[in-house]
């Protein structure tokens, strides 16, 4: 059964250090998203993408965060500078179709757990 | 903007017994619903999810879940509970322009054998 991947599945930094997280989706999928879960919390949208640029955004998702499709298989999720905060479960999605519509169903990976120190 | 409340944080039963986890959403219409499991070390799974027609919907696992408007509700129910459906469950709710979907914070089951 296709799966959505995620890379790495745990990743620890420095405050103030650069990190890309990395998806890939399936294949036929069109519509890519960016989650994260802080420990104990809600599981918070931050990104949708499609056809090359962002679809949609949260608040939190400010000018620290910026995804991009480098090739046509990876969907990266890039924080410029780390802080203690963004210390969560980072879960990326995709769909076949928009989110709600037919082929809508959110597809998604085991998750990538960043430890920001 | 739409809301999700799961109002149990734990949930603790006996394998064999049945189960009902409850979901409260906050949306002017009707919304689209959906339950999510996450088990130790994987990924979301959908379950079952609503978008229209029969209020009772089935999904996997032998899982199903029943949409009241009139309580705002979507909970989750399995008559019989195994000791592999110990997780963690999501419900989530899409509305809007985009039905992105907005997550609750989630319950975790826990199966005493």
């Amino acid at each position: 059964e296709p799966e959505v991947t995620q890379t790495p599945s745990h990743q620890v930094t420095q405050m103030g250090q650069e990190v890309i997280l990395r998806c890939v989706p399936i294949s036929n999928h069109l519509y890519f998203y960016w989650y994260r879960q802080i420990l104990g919390q809600k599981v918070e949208f931050l990104v949708s993408f499609y056809n090359n640029e962002i679809s949609e955004k949260s608040e939190i998702f400010d000018d620290q965060f910026s995804v991009e499709r480098p090739d046509g298989s990876n969907f990266t999720l890039k924080i410029r500078s780390t802080k203690l905060e963004d210390s969560a479960m980072y879960f990326c999605a995709s769909s076949e179709g928009l989110a709600g519509g037919p082929g809508g169903e959110l597809f998604f990976g085991e998750g990538s757990r960043l430890t920001v120190l | 903007a739409q809301s999700v409340t799961q109002p149990d944080i734990h949930i603790t039963v006996s394998e064999g017994a049945s189960l009902e986890l409850r979901c409260n959403y906050s949306y002017g219409a009707t919304p689209y619903l959906f339950w999510y499991v996450q088990s130790p070390g994987q990924g979301l799974q959908l379950l079952l999810k609503y978008f229209s027609g029969d209020t009772l919907v089935q999904g996997i696992k032998g899982f199903e879940a029943e949409f009241k408007r009139s309580q705002s509700s979507f909970n989750l129910r399995k008559p019989s509970v195994h000791w592999s459906d110990a997780a963690e469950y999501f419900c989530a709710v899409g509305a809007g322009g985009s039905y992105i979907p907005t997550f609750g914070r989630g319950t975790s089951l826990i199966v005493h054998p």
